[in-house]
């Protein structure tokens, strides 16, 4: 049973540009969380996401962040016209309830570089 | 809105001493989680502490949670250079699996 991945690892954008983040869930799971972290900062919820619906976008920017998850496919998170603040380490999680659990399981994480 | 803190943010400890990390949530939490981030890695679920005064135990880790369900603590006996890392809470409110995380601990081991 793959774990949970992410591409790609690492994404280098210069400013403006879009930068576009994918997660696949571990097979079976379909609740997707993507948090930032910042260098040496814990991490930052963003958004929560079953199959085709936003279930809490509250830690989402309200500007140029967008995120889906589509009945078929990943979860993208989608960065328009990207700034130097928005370097940072992107990681999903998705979500297994079993053994009465509401364990967690990260993906690798993708690190963007805002040059 | 909610916050979780975490004491301290870094420890340095020499190989064989003990470690503690303290959380402390604003509000009252549904649960506790604690996760493991290697340098370079992801955070690594641990374990999930539901139950006020719980206390739970992982070989030479010790885990509570208080009876306010508002506290948490890790406790590492003898530390090795493998629980390098940082020790994140994470403390878990009403939406099903949205976590409030700690800013971590980050632990360095000298041998």
């Amino acid at each position: 049973n793959a774990g949970v991945m992410q591409n790609p690892r690492h994404l280098v954008r210069r400013r403006g540009q879009e930068a576009r983040l994918r997660c696949s869930p571990m097979k079976g799971h379909s609740h997707v969380y993507w948090y930032r972290q910042l260098p040496e900062e814990g991490l930052k919820f963003m958004v929560y996401l079953q199959k085709e619906n936003i279930i809490d976008e509250s830690g989402m920017p309200k500007e140029r962040f967008s995120a889906e998850f589509p009945k078929e496919g990943p979860s993208i998170l989608r960065i328009q016209q990207v700034v130097r603040g928005d370097s940072a380490a992107y990681f999903c999680a998705s979500l297994t309830t079993l053994r009465g659990l509401n364990e967690q399981f990260f993906g690798p994480g993708t690190r963007l570089t805002v040059l | 809105g909610q916050q979780v803190m975490q004491i301290p943010q870094y420890q340095h400890v020499q190989e064989g001493e003990d470690f503690t990390t303290y959380c402390n949530s604003s509000t009252t939490l549904s649960n506790i989680q604690w996760y493991k981030q290697r340098p370079g890695g992801h955070p690594v679920f641990l374990i999930q502490l539901v139950k006020s005064g719980e206390v739970k135990k992982q070989k030479r880790l010790t885990f509570q949670f208080g009876e306010a369900k508002k506290n948490s603590s890790l406790h590492i006996t003898a530390t090795q250079t493998t629980d390098v890392g940082t020790y994140f809470c994470a403390g878990g409110g009403s939406t099903l699996g949205r976590l409030y995380f700690g800013r971590g601990t980050q632990l360095t081991v000298w041998p």
